[in-house]
C-alpha cells in the first residue's frame, strides 16, 4: 500500500544516454511534482502537474521532459544525460487548492551518470 | 538572499533535551509552512505544517510561525537519538521552496 512509488530506485548510466524514471501515487491526489536533490542535499522543484496539466516548469534544461498520462502517474524522461545530472530525483504528490499544499514524497531515484 | 534560510548545523543536543530549529524566509506572500524530516538516504517525510501565526503542537513537536518576522521554528521536546536527521523547512508561496536543511544530532 505504498503511497508514492518510483522506479527504478537506482539508475547508473553513461553520458549521452537517454533514461526514464516512473512515478505513481495512490493517494488520490491530483497534483504531482518532480524534485532534484543534489550532492549538497539541496532540494529543488523541477516540474509540477495538476490533473495532467503542466503548471510549474522551473529553469530546467529541455533535455528533461515530464509526461503525465493520468493524474496518478508522472514520468520523467531525460535525454543526452550529462555528469551534472547525477542526483537523487524525488517524485511527490499533493491535493490541489488553498486548503492543503502538503506534499508527500516517493522514495527517490538515485541517478549516477558516468 | 536565499528564499528560505536555515542554519546547516550540525545542532547537537543531549537525549531528553529540547532541540530548537529555526528558519527564515524572504517572500512575505508565503501562505503555508512545513517541516520535513529526512534521514540519510531516505526521502523527506512531512512532520508538521502550520498556516497561521502562533504555535501548533503535535506530540513532541511544536511549530511556531511569526509572519511579521518571516520566521518559522520547530521545537522537539524530549529529543531521542531516533530524531537525528536533517530537518528541512519548506515555504509555499506559489511553489514549495526548501531550505538547505539543519542536521540534528541527538546524543545518548
Amino acid at each position: 500500500d505504498t503511497a508514492v512509488s518510483q522506479t527504478p530506485k537506482y539508475l547508473v548510466t553513461q553520458m549521452g544516454n537517454d533514461k526514464s524514471i516512473k512515478c505513481e501515487q495512490n493517494l488520490g491526489h491530483d497534483t504531482m511534482y518532480w524534485y532534484k536533490q543534489d550532492s549538497k542535499k539541496f532540494l529543488k522543484i523541477m516540474f509540477s502537474y495538476n490533473n495532467k496539466e503542466l503548471i510549474i516548469n522551473e529553469t530546467v534544461p529541455n533535455r528533461f521532459s515530464p509526461k503525465s498520462p493520468d493524474k496518478a502517474h508522472l514520468n520523467l524522461h531525460i535525454n543526452s544525460l550529462e555528469l551534472g545530472d547525477s542526483a537523487v530525483y524525488f517524485c511527490a504528490s499533493s491535493r490541489w487548492g488553498r486548503s492543503s499544499y502538503e506534499q508527500y514524497f516517493g522514495p527517490g531515484t538515485r541517478l549516477t551518470v558516468t | 538572499q536565499k528564499e528560505v534560510e536555515q542554519n546547516s548545523g550540525p545542532l547537537s543536543v543531549p537525549e531528553g533535551a529540547i532541540a530548537s530549529l529555526n528558519c527564515t524566509y524572504s517572500d512575505r506572500g508565503s501562505q503555508s509552512f512545513f517541516w520535513y524530516r529526512q534521514y540519510s538516504g531516505k526521502s523527506p517525510e512531512l512532520i508538521m505544517s502550520i498556516y497561521s501565526n502562533g504555535d501548533k503542537e503535535d506530540g513532541r513537536f511544536t511549530a511556531q510561525l511569526n509572519k511579521a518576522s518571516q520566521y518559522v521554528s520547530l521545537l522537539i521536546r524530549d529529543s531521542q537519538p531516533s530524531d537525528s536527521a536533517t530537518y528541512l523547512c519548506a515555504v509555499y508561496g506559489n511553489k514549495l521552496v526548501f531550505g538547505a536543511g539543519t542536521i540534528l544530532r541527538v546524543k545518548s
